[in-house]
């Protein structure tokens, strides 16, 4: 079975621009979790999907984050304009249903905003 | 916000010594879980423990939870080189409470061989 997929896996901006990151989670699975992980630290949940509808974005930054799942399987998540503390690992997960215990992790995006 | 503190933040020993990490948190939960990343990579499920276990064993890993004192410990005997690497404990408060995990801050280990 295939994993969760991201990409890109490293992207240098300067501040102020905008950027984009991919997840394809693992086929069927119906939850989808975007993290943010800064160095140092523990990953933090940015917004998680059932299916295409928004089920939990209260820690997502909507002046600057967006994200978006159509169709249920992949998912984008565009950070516009990019600011300095916005340098993190960003982390993909999926669940087969949010009830499902386990989640499983794409490899991540490193971010670093200059 | 983070929900898990973790403890130690780091951790040396030599192969072949066991490594116990211990981590604390604020809320009731549904369940603890623990997982470990690799430098560079995504994180890994290693354990679940559930609110009405005490212990739970999965090879070269055990897990004990204490919920009375909202703590749960994590020890992997035997330590192997291949074991470096950032360990996280995450805990859920179940689908009725939104179902996400919220993590802590994490505990690095290095094995030397």
């Amino acid at each position: 079975e295939a994993g969760v997929a991201q990409s890109p896996r490293y992207k240098i901006i300067e501040k102020r621009q905008s950027v984009a990151f991919w997840c394809n989670p693992i086929s069927g699975h119906a939850t989808l979790y975007w993290y943010q992980q800064i160095l140092g630290q523990g990953p933090k949940l940015l917004i998680q999907f059932q299916n295409n509808g928004v089920v939990d974005d209260s820690q997502l930054p909507k002046d600057r984050f967006s994200a978006e799942r159509l169709k249920g399987v992949d998912s984008t998540l565009k950070i516009q304009p990019a600011k300095l503390e916005d340098s993190a690992v960003y982390l993909c997960a999926s669940s087969p249903r949010p009830d499902t215990d386990t989640q499983y992790f794409g490899p991540g995006t490193r971010l670093t905003v200059l | 916000s983070q929900q898990g503190e973790e403890d130690p933040q780091a951790l040396s020993i030599q192969e072949g010594e066991n490594a116990t990490m211990n981590c604390s948190y604020k809320t009731s939960i549904n369940n603890l879980q623990w997982y470990r990343q690799n430098s560079g990579r995504g994180l890994v499920h290693l354990i679940l423990i559930r609110s009405n276990e005490r212990e739970k064993h999965s090879g070269r890993l055990r897990v004990t939870l204490d919920t009375s004192k909202k703590s749960s410990s994590l020890l992997i005997t035997a330590s192997r080189a291949a074991d470096t690497a950032s360990y996280f404990c995450a805990t859920d408060s179940g689908y009725n409470q939104g179902g996400k995990l919220i993590f802590g801050q994490g505990t690095e280990l290095s094995v030397k061989p």
